[in-house]
C-alpha cells in the first residue's frame, strides 16, 4: 500500500523531444506528490509538486498530470535539453503524517541526446 | 534561499573509525532528515527530527547515531561501520513535519 511504482526505468530522447515518466500508487491517503531531479553525485532537487485537487500543473517546460481515479501521475518534460539528463524520482506523502515520510518511486534515468 | 549544506563532501573511513557527518540549514525549517542512498536507488529514510526531537528512527543500526544540537544543525555520528554502509548520505529539511523537503548535496561515504 505504501509503494509508488515508476516507469520506465530509463529513457533516451532526442533534444527537443518530450520525455514522459509515469508513476502509480495504491494508498489513497497520499495527498502530496513531488518530483525530484537528481544529477550524479548531487542531492535530489525539488522540481515540481502537485496535490490531488489539481489535475495539471505546469512550471516552464515541466508539467505534472494527475489522474486521481486511476491513482496515476506523470511528468512531462517538453523540449527536452541535454541539461535535463538526470535521474527523476516521483514521490508521495501523506500531509501532516508523522515525519512526512516520502515514499519514492524507483527512479527514471533520462538521457537527452543532442 | 532553499539551501542545505553538508560536510564533508567525501569521507573514507575504516571499520574501526569514528566519524561524523554534519548538516546545516538556515531557513528556519523545524524538521530535518537523514537519508541513505545507494547507487541507482531512491533515497531511504533513516531518521527524522522534528523541533529538535527524534521523531522517527527507521530501525537503523546503532552504529549510526543522530544528533540535533539546535534547530539549524544535524549530525550523524558513525562508528564501527561495515563496507555495505558505503553510500551517499543525504540530509534534508522542511518548514514543518508535513511540508516539502529540501535536500543537501550529500556526503559520499566509503567504508574500507
Amino acid at each position: 500500500q505504501q509503494q509508488v511504482k515508476q516507469s520506465p526505468q530509463s529513457l533516451i530522447v532526442q533534444k527537443g523531444g518530450i520525455s514522459i515518466i509515469n508513476c502509480a500508487y495504491e494508498n489513497t491517503a497520499f495527498d502530496y506528490f513531488p518530483w525530484y531531479q537528481q544529477f550524479p553525485g548531487k542531492g535530489p532537487a525539488l522540481l515540481i509538486a502537485i496535490r490531488p485537487d489539481v489535475s495539471e500543473k505546469k512550471e516552464g517546460r515541466f508539467t505534472i498530470s494527475f489522474n486521481k481515479s486511476a491513482k496515476q501521475f506523470s511528468l512531462h518534460i517538453m523540449d527536452s535539453q541535454p541539461g535535463d539528463s538526470a535521474t527523476y524520482f516521483c514521490a508521495a506523502s501523506i500531509d501532516k503524517a508523522a515525519g512526512n515520510k516520502l515514499t519514492f518511486g524507483g527512479g527514471t534515468r533520462v538521457l537527452v541526446k543532442p | 534561499d532553499t539551501e542545505v549544506t553538508q560536510t564533508p563532501k567525501h569521507l573514507v573511513m575504516g571499520m574501526t573509525n569514528k566519524k561524523s557527518l554534519k548538516c546545516e540549514q538556515h531557513m528556519g525549517h523545524r524538521a530535518m532528515y537523514w537519508y541513505k542512498q545507494k547507487a541507482k536507488k531512491p533515497p531511504e529514510l533513516m531518521f527524522v527530527y522534528s523541533y529538535e526531537k527524534l521523531s522517527i528512527n527507521e530501525s537503523v543500526p546503532s552504529r549510526f547515531s543522530p544528533e540535533c544540537p539546535n534547530s539549524s544543525l544535524l549530525n550523524l555520528h558513525l562508528h564501527a561501520l561495515q563496507p555495505e554502509d558505503s553510500a551517499l548520505y543525504l540530509c534534508a529539511s522542511s518548514p514543518a513535519r508535513w511540508r516539502t523537503q529540501y535536500f543537501g548535496p550529500g556526503t559520499r561515504l566509503t567504508v574500507l
